[in-house]
């Protein structure tokens, strides 16, 4: 099956330090990611819609400027948590859209897990 | 917008017993999702279906478009099977809407 890569899979940085979050799909074109991010028991929350070659569509009340996202290539999609503060800490998902294999086909990474000290 | 409510949101089993999970929405969808976390965190996508019913091993999955409702079934559950399995359904072109998870424990 189809597979998404995250990198790092774990990180803790400094408060007001930027953080860069990786997703790639490994054997499919992805014209279409989205970042999610999820807190200690509770379900995903999409943070975003990032569509290559194009400005990501952010959810309300995420802020853009603190959560830069450019999807530069059918392959990689990259979350930038910029200034990062304790509250950012959180687990952050990123699913990947197969273009060739029909409507709502996603696909997710195993996640990233950002710890801001 | 598409709701979405999973029941039981915990459910604790033995080794060996028959689960069920299950999945209701409100609004018209083309097709379902059901996705696996493990403790660690990383997602796995079980079954996307859109009429009928899929099997996967151990695992069926199963949806009625007309009632709006969907349930996923382990066979001869396994501790490896403990994890928080969670539906989601479009909402518009692009997005998922995800049930609040439910959370599964299979004892020794």
């Amino acid at each position: 099956g189809a597979v998404v890569s995250q990198h790092p899979s774990r990180v803790i940085c400094k408060s007001g330090t930027s953080v860069k979050i990786e997703c790639r799909s490994l054997d499919f074109q992805a014209t279409t990611m989205f970042w999610y991010r999820q807190f200690p028991k509770q379900s995903l929350m999409l943070m975003a819609t990032s569509n290559e070659g194009s400005k990501a569509t952010y959810e309300q009340g995420v802020e853009k400027d603190k959560f830069l996202i450019n999807h530069a290539s059918l392959t990689l999609s990259t979350l930038t948590v910029t200034s990062a503060h304790p509250e950012d800490s959180s687990f952050y998902i990123c699913s990947a859209r197969d273009v060739a294999g029909g409507s709502y086909e996603q696909y997710f990474g195993p996640g990233t897990r950002l710890t801001v000290t | 917008k598409n709701e979405v409510e999973q029941s039981p949101q915990n459910l604790t089993a033995q080794e060996g017993e028959f689960i069920t999970i299950n999945c209701s929405y409100s609004v018209g969808i083309s097709a379902l999702h059901w996705l696996q976390q493990h403790p660690g965190g990383g997602i796995v996508s079980l079954f996307m279906l859109s009429s009928g019913k899929k099997k996967h091993g151990r695992l069926i999955a199963t949806i009625n478009i007309q009632e709006k409702h969907s349930s996923l079934h382990i066979t001869a559950s396994h501790p490896r099977d403990s994890a928080v399995y969670i539906c989601a359904v479009p909402q518009g072109a692009q997005k998922l809407v995800f049930g609040q998870g439910t959370r599964l424990t299979i004892n020794p």
